[in-house]
């Protein structure tokens, strides 16, 4: 199995800042890498897919990038809204297996 | 409006069964594989199993694997999860979320609120 590793687990952030959140893959998974947000008591959202790639709908603050095993989202200007975890997600193989979250927090 | 919503959760005791179910509409049903994912109350996302768009593939994780099957019919847009030989680590909210390989590689673009299944005694 394709182990997630996600970090930090937590962070705490100021609107405006920038935040960033690493996701390491235990094995190749060919950018098969997807991100989501998560509110609490709200389904997960899809922001990313294929490791870069912006789910429509979503605003153009969040990134996503990738270096061999490691992928980063990255928040460029945090907003209000954006307080919530988030999740990285492997669609390469089976089992699909999830990071263990990150909770961005207000500072 | 394009949603998928489930049901069928609830209290069971353990060793007891569940079937839980989920209704798609405004899309083309039949063109997505479906998942189901569960969240344990203060714990992260879980992937229990999947199905392909003719249910010609299956995959579930080891943890339900021989006592959950999922299934699907494409008539009634509907997806399906039975759950037998329940354990208290079953206890979760399970959410219904399609997937498509070409346009997001198999990324669950869409998710249903969830149905809360609780086993205990």
């Amino acid at each position: 199995d394709i182990q997630m590793t996600q970090s930090p687990s937590s962070l705490s952030a100021s609107v405006g800042d920038r935040v960033t959140i690493t996701c390491r893959a235990s094995d190749s998974i060919n950018r098969y890498l997807n991100w989501y947000q998560q509110k609490p008591g709200k389904a997960p959202k899809l922001l990313i897919y294929a490791a870069s790639s912006l789910q429509r709908g979503v605003p153009s603050r969040f990134s996503g990038s990738e270096s061999g095993t490691d992928f980063t989202l990255t928040i460029s200007s945090l907003q209000p809204e954006d307080f919530a975890t988030y999740y990285c997600q492997q669609s390469y193989s089976t089992p699909r297996t999830f990071g263990q979250g990150t909770k961005v927090e207000i500072k | 409006e394009v949603q998928v919503v489930e049901s069928g959760g609830g209290l069971v005791k353990p060793g007891g069964s569940l079937r839980l179910s989920c209704a798609a509409s405004g899309f083309t049903f039949t063109s997505y594989s479906m998942n189901w994912v569960r969240q344990a109350p203060g714990k992260g996302l879980e992937w229990v199993s999947s199905i392909s768009s003719s249910s010609s593939y299956i995959y579930y994780a080891d943890s339900v694997k021989g006592r959950f099957t999922i299934s699907r019919d494409n008539a009634k847009n509907s997806l399906y999860l039975q759950m037998n030989s329940l354990k208290a680590e079953d206890t979760a909210v399970y959410h219904c979320a399609r997937s498509d390989f070409t346009l997001t590689q198999d990324a669950f673009d869409m998710w249903g609120q969830g149905t809360m299944v609780t086993v205990s005694s």
